[in-house]
């Protein structure tokens, strides 16, 4: 079974560009999270989906992030436009239920450089 | 309202000796608590997790945790290291408010000396 994928492994822009991530979870898991990982701070929640629905959006830092789901099966999280602050890396994860204590999933992670 | 601490930057190891990775966490209710680890390049690996029942969960790799409520603590511990454990760790824990919005601790870095 394949795990979560997420494409590009690296993105290097420059302030002002758009960036277009992208997250392919386990086949067959509803639930779907970004989460973005500052250099040296803690791993933090940005949203979750269910199918194609968001569930849970109130970790987006601004309205330069958006996250689609369309379909329900890959999503992804577009910023635009860049800024210098939201360099990082962004993982993506996915889980079966989304119960409390069902295990999310964690994909190798987008690292994102916005010089 | 959910935390997570995990005290120590960096715990330095030599192959062979048993380790200890510390967390301490905070949450409204029950707590679901979990250790996840990431190898150099590599994205993040669910190692274990504690929901109900034993305190000592045992997971991948030969690591083990215990759940110790009265201390509001979940240490990751391997009985003796590998340099390969040589990664940096994550605690994190859900349950707050009964939804399962993840936080995760600031990492700590395992280095295990040969």
């Amino acid at each position: 079974e394949a795990g979560v994928t997420q494409f590009p492994s690296h993105s290097v822009i420059e302030k002002g560009q758009t960036v277009t991530l992208r997250c392919d979870p386990i086949s067959g898991h509803d639930n779907l999270y970004w989460y973005r990982r500052v250099m040296g701070k803690e791993i933090k929640f940005l949203l979750h989906f269910v199918k194609e629905s968001k569930q849970d959006e109130s970790g987006m830092p601004n309205n330069r992030f958006l996250a689609e789901r369309t379909g329900g099966t890959y999503s992804t999280l577009k910023v635009q436009p860049a800024e210098l602050e939201d360099s990082g890396v962004y993982f993506c994860a996915s889980s079966q239920d989304g119960g409390l204590g069902d295990t999310q999933y964690f994909g190798p992670g987008t690292r994102l450089t916005v010089l | 309202a959910q935390s997570v601490a995990q005290p120590e930057d960096q715990v330095n190891v030599a192959e062979g000796n048993p380790l200890t990775v510390k967390c301490t966490y905070s949450v409204s209710g029950n707590p679901y608590l979990f250790w996840y680890v990431q190898y150099p390049n590599r994205g993040l690996q669910f190692l274990l997790k504690y929901i109900t029942g034993d305190n000592l969960v045992k997971g991948s790799y030969g690591f083990e945790a215990e759940f110790n409520k009265s201390q509001t603590s979940f240490h990751l511990k391997k009985p003796s290291a590998l340099v390969s454990d040589s990664a940096l760790y994550f605690c994190a824990v859900t349950g707050g408010g009964g939804y399962q919005k993840v936080t995760f601790g600031i990492g700590t870095k395992l280095q295990v000396i040969p």
